[in-house]
């Protein structure tokens, strides 16, 4: 079984340029997490999706970030413009369904570097 | 608010010695726990989970970790370690009444002595 794909999977872009990521997540998972993982410290939650629709989008930058799930498959990650303290790994995770003991799926992640 | 406090941000044991890593949890209502594992450049992966069932739950590798409601704490455990052990270990905890996205510590670095 195929995992989590996310690319690309390094990106350097100056300050106030645009960046976008891509997740492809397990085949028929329904739930779809973002996670921005800082050097030194542990992922913290941006967004959660069921399906095409958000669940849960209180920890996201939404004056620089945003995020999509067309067709309740892929989703994309945008921030513009980017800050220096954007640097670190966005995660993309997937679980098979909503639910606090469903096991959720990491990919290897986007790192990302702001200069 | 939930939380989750990893005490230890580096840990090193010898090969063959018992691995402990410490997690403390603080939420006013019944946790769900994790431990992931993190090798370089690689994402996250599942050791084990507690979901109020056993207290004492085995993972895969042979790590293990014991829910101690008393002591808020989900501490991991392995009898004998091994060099391939070496990676950052996180915490996670997830609760009722929360979204389900998970709350994770600022990890532990586990190193393997030969």
């Amino acid at each position: 079984e195929a995992g989590v794909a996310q690319s690309p999977r390094y990106k350097i872009i100056e300050k106030r340029q645009s960046v976008a990521f891509w997740c492809n997540p397990i085949s028929g998972h329904a739930t779809l997490y973002w996670y921005q993982q800082i050097l030194g410290q542990g992922p913290k939650l941006l967004i959660q999706f069921q399906n095409n629709g958000v669940v849960d989008d209180s920890q996201l930058p939404k004056d620089r970030f945003s995020a999509e799930r067309l067709k309740g498959v892929d989703s994309t990650l945008k921030i513009q413009p980017a800050k220096l303290e954007d640097s670190a790994v966005y995660l993309c995770a997937s679980s098979l369904d909503r639910g606090l003991a469903e096991t959720q799926y990491f990919g290897p992640g986007t790192r990302l570097l702001v200069l | 608010a939930q939380s989750v406090t990893q005490l230890g941000s580096h840990v090193s044991v010898s090969e063959g010695a018992l691995v402990l890593l410490r997690c403390n949890y603080s939420s006013s209502v019944p946790p769900y726990l994790f431990w992931y594992v993190q090798y370089p450049n690689q994402g996250l992966q599942l050791l084990l989970k507690y979901t109020s069932a056993a207290t004492l739950v085995k993972g895969i590798n042979g790590f293990e970790a014991e829910f101690k409601k008393s002591e808020t704490s989900f501490h991991l455990t392995k009898p004998s370690a091994h060099m391939s052990d070496a990676a950052e270990y996180f915490c996670a905890v997830s609760v009722q009444g929360g979204a389900d996205g998970l709350t994770f510590g600022k990890g532990t670095h586990l190193i393997i002595q030969p």
